[in-house]
């Protein structure tokens, strides 16, 4: 089974604080995604990477950074965070293209 | 981009009950899915189905590519069935990004 990890279920941090959030996993895939979920607006992209060090913006990309140094790991950056960035992240992974996507079990982030 | 159209929004059951969802792309998609999250926000795969159909205990999906729509079964609903119900496809013109529906929430009363 696949199995993609966040690193924190739940943060709290306050405004203008560096916040990162991990994602690892363990099926050797090539593609990782971030996306954030927020009601009324559905699920939209940050960033995704398509190999190591590799990333490309996706919908949404102002005010995030992503890196990408191993092929296991994905991390999101929020480097001064906002009270609008307050949301549920979700990160998830891919093998490749086409090909099914599988999640992580979220981090909600609530920024004061 | 692609429009992705989930109906109903909303559906309310009693438990034992039977429901089609059913998910339309405004284009065709060579990959499509359908995720279920739960109360504390995870998406869990249902279905990886981009044709065809595909049966898991007493959930179903099928996928009519040619017409550009996906329904879901779940027959003999659970309280534990309670949650958002998502399709996703993959244009054919897009590398990497997934397009979402807006998602079908499901309350199912004991």
């Amino acid at each position: 089974d696949v199995k993609v990890t966040q690193s924190s279920r739940y943060l709290v941090k306050r405004t203008g604080e560096k916040v990162f959030l991990e994602c690892v996993q363990d099926m050797d895939h090539e593609n990782m995604f971030w996306y954030r979920q927020d009601p009324g607006l559905g699920l939209r992209l940050i960033y995704f990477s398509y190999d190591v060090k590799m990333k490309e913006k996706g919908d949404i990309p102002e005010g995030y950074s992503v890196s990408r140094e191993k092929k296991e790991r994905f991390s999101l950056i929020l480097e001064s965070a906002s009270t609008n960035q307050t949301s549920m992240y979700l990160c998830a992974t891919r093998q490749g293209r086409p090909g099914e996507l599988f999640f992580g079990e979220g981090s909600r982030l609530t920024v004061l | 981009g692609i429009q992705v159209e989930q109906s109903p929004p909303d559906l309310i059951l009693q438990e034992g009950a039977n429901s089609t969802l059913r998910c339309n792309f405004s284009d065709s998609v060579n990959n499509l899915q359908w995720f279920h999250q739960n109360p504390w926000g995870q998406l869990i795969n249902l279905f990886y189905i981009p044709s065809g159909t595909k049966q898991n205990g007493r959930l179903s999906a099928t996928t009519v590519a040619t017409e550009r729509y996906s329904l879901l079964y779940i027959s003999s609903s659970q309280t534990t069935d309670s949650g958002v119900y998502f399709c996703a496809g993959l244009p054919w013109g897009s590398n990497y990004k997934l397009t979402f529906g807006k998602g079908t929430l499901l309350t199912v009363n004991p």
